[in-house]
């Protein structure tokens, strides 16, 4: 079955510290992966696809097929990368979602 | 341009009240999507279409209902409200199912 695990609930960091949230997918086939974001008090949107291979807001992350993972990487954080992140997996015509990961970025 | 549009934003309900969850979008998309989100659980997607007249059931359809008679609109309906479906829906579009545009969310409670 097709599954994306975010191990983590929440991660604490201070500002400046580098940031990694793990994302593991299980998946039969090619899989097409995104993280999306949700931002105290705005609509969850669409941060960064994998096969875009770009940085957006100096976040990257990098599929693994190996690994099956597609952690999210920041080096420096800041304090208003403070949201509720999401890893998606594509699968068919729709979008599975794993369980979220809060980032707390404090001063 | 205002996307995705979710009426209401809060609701209250009784259990065994009915009520419909309206969703419109302006982008001409042929995919829509239903999603409910529960701490700690994620989204989990209820129903889905991808096209006018095309439905199809996600990983929580129990206890939902769905229609899809225009591109524009998706509404999704509970029938007997139960407990067990407060949470916080949220309407999304895509015009290829990756990239989704989601609405800005209902917020029910069933009392």
């Amino acid at each position: 079955a097709q599954r994306v695990t975010q191990p983590e609930k929440l991660l604490s960091v201070f500002k400046g510290a580098p940031v990694e949230l793990k994302c593991n997918y299980s998946y039969s086939g090619s899989p097409e992966l995104f993280w999306y974001v949700q931002y105290s008090r705005q609509r969850l949107q669409l941060l960064l696809r994998h096969i875009s291979r770009e940085s957006i807001k100096g976040f990257t992350a990098d599929l693994n097929k190996g690994e099956t993972s597609f952690h999210l990487k920041k080096p420096f954080a800041q304090e208003e990368d403070s949201a509720m992140y999401y890893c998606a997996l594509t699968n068919t015509d729709k979008l599975i979602f794993g369980t979220g990961t809060r980032l707390q970025v404090f001063p | 341009n205002a996307g995705v549009t979710q009426t209401p934003k809060f609701r209250i309900l009784k259990i065994g009240q009915s009520m419909t969850l309206q969703c419109t979008q302006d982008m001409n998309h042929n995919y829509m999507y239903w999603y409910r989100q529960d701490p700690g659980m994620g989204l989990k997607l209820i129903y889905y279409s991808v096209g006018a007249g095309i439905t199809d059931k996600g990983e929580v359809p129990n206890g939902y209902n769905v229609s899809r008679s225009t591109t524009e609109d998706f509404p999704l309906r509970l029938e007997l409200a139960a407990p067990s479906q407060t949470s916080v829906y949220f309407c999304a579009s895509s015009p290829l199912g990756e990239k989704l545009f989601f609405g800005s969310g209902t917020q029910l409670s069933v009392l």
